[in-house]
Formats: structure tokens, C-alpha cells, sequence
């Protein structure tokens, strides 16, 4: 299965751009990148997924490497509500659909 | 009204009882999930049922079992509860028809077991 290592924490200054980074050396060639993440202790939410190119939504752009083995999520301009645990999951193909949660990066944002 | 929910929000009881954690969603989804949390760290899975008369164990399932009494019910229960099962415990929904998968979480149940 296939793990991710990220950062424990990480400050950004309010209305500068998030990048927080995700290693995920041993993901396989069709097994998804997912970004999730947790304001407070509330309830994980979905922010953006990818294969293999870059993505971009409302909230966020994702950023693969060539090589698949790290990605980058972007916060183009952080705001005070963008302090959460974020969340860098590879999904697992087995047929499952499981999700494997590693510790997250814990990202403040600084008025 | 939000559209998946957890029975209750808070409990607290003692060890040996018999906890039953209920979770509903109207989002129509075929697939649910329940996943425990611990401070500091990320959602381990327990159990998970992609329809009605499908049950997965997750990556800790021991102490628990589960029941998904209808598409929208999905109750995970402890039999006899025990200190370390104290945790934050969220359900989660996603929908069988799309590669997304995103998953759809509850507000969570923060039980403590005395």
C-alpha cells in the first residue's frame, strides 16, 4: 500500500501563496493522489485529487511531479480560514476505494 | 440540513458497556464508511460497506462490529467498551457511480470510555 510523508507543520503568511509539499515514493501508476483537509476537529473535507497532470479548482491546484512520487498542494492566496490538518492520501486500487490517512501537515496561517 | 449526520455528538460511559454510534445521510450514496481518530493523528479505518449486504473490516476493526441496517444507516457498535477505544469517530459516504470517490464526512462522535 502505498504511504505519503509530509511536513508536521508549516506557517504562511495571510494572502500569501500555501505550498505544501507530499512525498509518495511508492505510489503505483494508477492509484490517485487525494487532498483532504481538517478545520478543528471537524469532519475531513474533499479538496482536489490527480493522476498525473496538474490540477486546478476553486480551492487549491495540485502539482505532480513527472516521476509520480511527490506532489505540491497550492493554496494560491491563504487566508486565516485556511488553518487546517491537510491531508496528502494516495487511494488504493484494490477495488476498495480505502483511503489511508497518514498524520497530515498542520498549516496556520498568520495574520 | 446537513447531509450526513452522527448519533450521538458526545458520550461518555464506562468500561464493559455496550455503545452503539449511529450515522444517516441523505446524500443517496451506496458506500459508507466509519474511521476512528486519535490526537494528533490521522482517520484510521474501522469498517467500511459499499451496499446493504456488503461489510469490509477496515484497518482496526477488533472491539467493533457494524450493521447497515438500510442504504442510508450505518451503526458501528462496541460491545464492550475499553479505555483506548476513546476517540474522535467520524462516518463517511461516497457514491458508487463516480471515479471521484470523494468521501462525504459526519460532523463526528467524541466518545470517551471511563
Amino acid at each position: 500500500d502505498a504511504k505519503t510523508t509530509q511536513p508536521t507543520s508549516m506557517d504562511c503568511a495571510e494572502g500569501r501563496a500555501a505550498n505544501l509539499p507530499c512525498n509518495h515514493s511508492t505510489i503505483s501508476g494508477n492509484e490517485y493522489v487525494y487532498w483532504y483537509r481538517q478545520i478543528h476537529s471537524q469532519g475531513p473535507q474533499y479538496i482536489i485529487h490527480g493522476l498525473k497532470n496538474n490540477e486546478t479548482n476553486e480551492m487549491a491546484s495540485l502539482i505532480i511531479t513527472e516521476d509520480r512520487k511527490s506532489s505540491t498542494l497550492i493554496l494560491p492566496h491563504a487566508t486565516l480560514r485556511d488553518t487546517a490538518v491537510y491531508y496528502c492520501i494516495v487511494r488504493l486500487t484494490s477495488g476498495t476505494y480505502k483511503y489511508i490517512f497518514g498524520t497530515g501537515t498542520r498549516l496556520k496561517v498568520l495574520a | 440540513d446537513a447531509d450526513v449526520t452522527q448519533t450521538p455528538r458526545n458520550r461518555i460511559t464506562k468500561t464493559g458497556k455496550r455503545i452503539m454510534l449511529e450515522c444517516s445521510q441523505t446524500k443517496g450514496h451506496d458506500r459508507m464508511y466509519w474511521y476512528r481518530q486519535d490526537p494528533g493523528l490521522g482517520l484510521r479505518l474501522i469498517y467500511y460497506s459499499f451496499d446493504v449486504k456488503d461489510i469490509n473490516k477496515g484497518e482496526i476493526s477488533d472491539g467493533y462490529s457494524v450493521s447497515r441496517q438500510a442504504q442510508a444507516k450505518f451503526s458501528l457498535s462496541l460491545e464492550s467498551a475499553i479505555p483506548n477505544q476513546t476517540a474522535l469517530y467520524f462516518c463517511a459516504t461516497s457514491d458508487t457511480g463516480t471515479s471521484l470517490n470523494e468521501q462525504f464526512f459526519g460532523p463526528g462522535t467524541r466518545l470517551t470510555v471511563l
